[in-house]
């Protein structure tokens, strides 16, 4: 039973670019959770979606950042025309069930974005 | 805004010692979890204690829960090179937001053989 999938593991892009983050969640999970890391600093929530349904994004800034997961295929963080404070390790996570039944969160090994 | 904020930043003990580290948060909790993360990789959840409970134990690992005090500690006991990572506590909304974890910084467990 695979964990929760995240790719690429590194990702470099110029400033402007777009970047693309996929993550797969654990089988019979439909609950995903991304987060972002920066240098020196803890995890902070960005969006939680289920699928076809971003149910919580206070966590995302309002601008360049999108997030989606649609039916088929993985959920993917977008973030257009990067710029240099973007850099930082994103994570995705994933549950079963709802949250709100203090359902343990499963993290992948993280996507390391790189902008130069 | 809540905040865990882990403290030492930094431990580094000989294998075999027991490892403590705390954690400090501001706001009213529903529970606290301890995550564990080796260099470049995802976390892995240690253990997840409820704002009800004082005290939790998990093979060597044992959680202390001081509501009064807002803080927790993490006890490792006889570690091993293994051990060697980072580690998270992180703390959820008593609003019900258990998917929106506040994590501090960490600190960085080094074990030496």
């Amino acid at each position: 039973n695979a964990g929760v999938m995240q790719n690429p593991r590194h990702l470099v892009r110029r400033r402007g670019q777009e970047a693309r983050l996929r993550c797969s969640p654990m089988k019979g999970h439909s609950h995903v959770y991304w987060y972002r890391q920066l240098p020196e600093e803890g995890l902070k929530f960005m969006v939680y979606l289920q699928k076809e349904n971003i149910i919580d994004e206070s966590g995302m800034p309002k601008e360049r950042f999108s997030a989606e997961f649609p039916k088929e295929g993985p959920s993917i963080l977008r973030i257009q025309q990067v710029v240099r404070g973007d850099s930082a390790a994103y994570f995705c996570a994933s549950s079963r069930n709802d949250p709100a039944t203090n359902e343990k969160l499963f993290f992948g090994s993280g996507t390391q974005l790189s902008v130069l | 805004s809540q905040q865990g904020e882990e403290d030492p930043q930094a431990l580094s003990i000989q294998e075999g010692e027991n490892a403590t580290m705390n954690c400090s948060y501001k706001t009213s909790i529903n529970n606290l979890q301890w995550y564990r993360q080796n260099s470049g990789r995802g976390l892995v959840h240690l253990i997840l204690i409820r704002s009800n409970e004082r005290e939790k134990h998990s093979g060597r690992l044992r959680v202390t829960l001081d509501t009064s005090k807002k803080s927790s500690s993490l006890l490792i006991t006889a570690s091993r090179a293994a051990d060697t990572a980072s580690y998270f506590c992180a703390t959820d909304g008593s609003g019900g937001s258990n998917y929106k974890l506040t994590f501090g910084k960490g600190t960085l467990l080094t074990v030496n053989p």
